[in-house]
């Protein structure tokens, strides 16, 4: 595509509920980044992926975090049993090989959580 | 890790009047990028410029990384360009991350 592309565009749950959030990045970029955006806490990075290099993890605020990348492609972020304090903008970009080139951004997941 | 610094926090304009927004990072970097949020929430891509100067339009950048700050300009300033301007630079020590600085609030106002 394009660009990158994220869905939902809102996601609604309820405390306790697992969330599954997806990011589509643009094509040939094969580093991938996720990102959330929270009132209190700014912009922060939660997890890196490149090629088939082992995640940058080390963001990730809790265990209850996680994510994947299936094919070099399309990645997930699953968040168990969420709680209030990760209702954020879920932001994800790609770039090309490396951390060093430009990054683009998706146009995000707003997640509130009842 | 690395620490950015953004100013002013907020800024108001009349539109036409041209303004400087400045970033300070506290490490050397090897990437730094400058983003616009729109009222969407979506980040634009402005700049990326480790070091040097750009420009784009009535945008320019410059990264004087010897010293470590980064400023970008917006001359005749529109409405259209209210919004959040973030900094973002990855560290030269290593990482993979953009540590954002918390952004300069404008409001281009008629």
């Amino acid at each position: 595509g394009a660009g990158v592309s994220q869905s939902p565009s809102n996601k609604v749950t309820e405390k306790g509920k697992d969330v599954e959030l997806r990011c589509d990045p643009i094509s040939g970029h094969t580093a991938l980044y996720w990102y959330r955006q929270s009132l209190g806490q700014g912009l922060e990075f939660l997890i890196y992926f490149q090629g088939n290099s082992a995640p940058d993890k080390s963001g990730l605020p809790s265990d209850r975090f996680s994510a994947e990348r299936t094919g070099g492609s399309v990645s997930t972020l699953t968040i168990q049993r969420t709680q209030q304090e990760d209702s954020a903008v879920y932001l994800c970009a790609s770039s090309l090989v490396g951390s060093l080139n430009e990054q683009f951004f998706g146009p995000g997941t707003r997640l509130t959580v009842l | 890790g690395i620490q950015v610094e953004q100013s002013p926090p907020d800024l108001i304009l009349q539109e036409g009047a041209n303004s400087t927004l400045r970033c300070n990072f506290s490490d050397s970097v090897n990437n730094l990028q400058w983003f616009h949020q729109n009222p969407w929430g979506q980040l634009i891509n402005l700049f990326y410029i480790p070091s040097g100067t750009k420009q784009n339009g009535r945008l320019s950048a410059t990264t004087v990384a010897t010293e470590r700050y980064s400023l970008l300009y917006i001359s005749s300033s529109q409405t259209t360009d209210s919004g959040v301007y973030f900094c973002a630079a990855r560290g030269a020590g290593g990482g993979n991350k953009l540590t954002f600085g918390t952004g300069t609030q404008l409001k281009v106002e008629l």
